[in-house]
């Protein structure tokens, strides 16, 4: 059983075109995440959201925006993608904020 | 920058040999962590070690943390092939902040 899940696995698209990354966690977590790795393998956090509260990376442009239908999902909605926006997402959840991280296998975004 | 760095960038030994990765950070932490990464996939928490904590082990690894110095450093032993992948800390200075290093990518060859 798959503790964290992405959907889609691979996501190429154009320029200007709007898209979301679906996340689902069964450890019934109360805290995830949404990161992003560069090219570079640099690894980071773009929010942190649990039942209560939504943590924004201020760097994250506002096209970028977390949605939680419930506590088991955050989805990602990507608004009018551009080419910088290429790069690995990884959904991660942890039992509480601070503690260890249990990551999804990552979502590999090509904007072309 | 408060983003870890480790070093080395780069680390390849021989299969039986020791790995050691450094990790130095800036700013005061709760706790620090490091994972691994194989190629293509996410992830892998290996161990958590605690701001008053000093030493840790888990099978063939042992992280040790130096608070004074703000530096971390991860040793596997016995390195096998398996091993190959990037090891990365996590500085965890407050609420919800988790600043990832710059990862060490480490070659064990057979």
């Amino acid at each position: 059983d798959t503790a964290v899940s992405q959907t889609p696995k691979y996501l190429v698209t154009q320029m200007g075109n709007d898209k979301s990354i679906k996340c689902e966690q069964n450890l019934g977590h109360d805290t995830m995440y949404w990161y992003k790795q560069d090219s570079k393998k640099f690894l980071k956090i773009m929010f942190s959201y649990n039942n209560k509260e939504l943590i924004i990376n201020e760097t994250v442009p506002n096209r970028f925006s977390p949605k939680s239908p419930d506590k088991a999902h955050l989805n990602l909605h990507i608004n009018s993608l551009e080419l910088g926006d290429s790069a690995v997402y990884f959904c991660a959840s942890s039992q509480r904020d601070q503690e260890t991280q249990y990551f999804g296998p990552g979502t590999r975004l090509l904007v072309l | 920058s408060q983003q870890g760095e480790e070093d080395p960038q780069a680390l390849s030994i021989q299969e039986g040999e020791n790995a050691t990765m450094n990790c130095s950070y800036k700013t005061s932490i709760n706790n620090l962590q490091w994972y691994r990464q194989n190629s293509g996939r996410g992830l892998v928490h290996l161990i958590l070690i605690r701001s008053n904590e000093r030493e840790k082990h888990s099978g063939r690894l042992r992280v040790t943390l130096d608070t004074s110095k703000k530096s971390s450093s991860l040793l596997i032993t016995a390195s096998r092939a398996a091993d190959t992948a990037s090891y990365f800390c996590a500085i965890v200075s407050g609420t919800y902040k988790y600043i990832f290093g710059t990862g060490t990518r480490l070659k064990v060859l057979a």
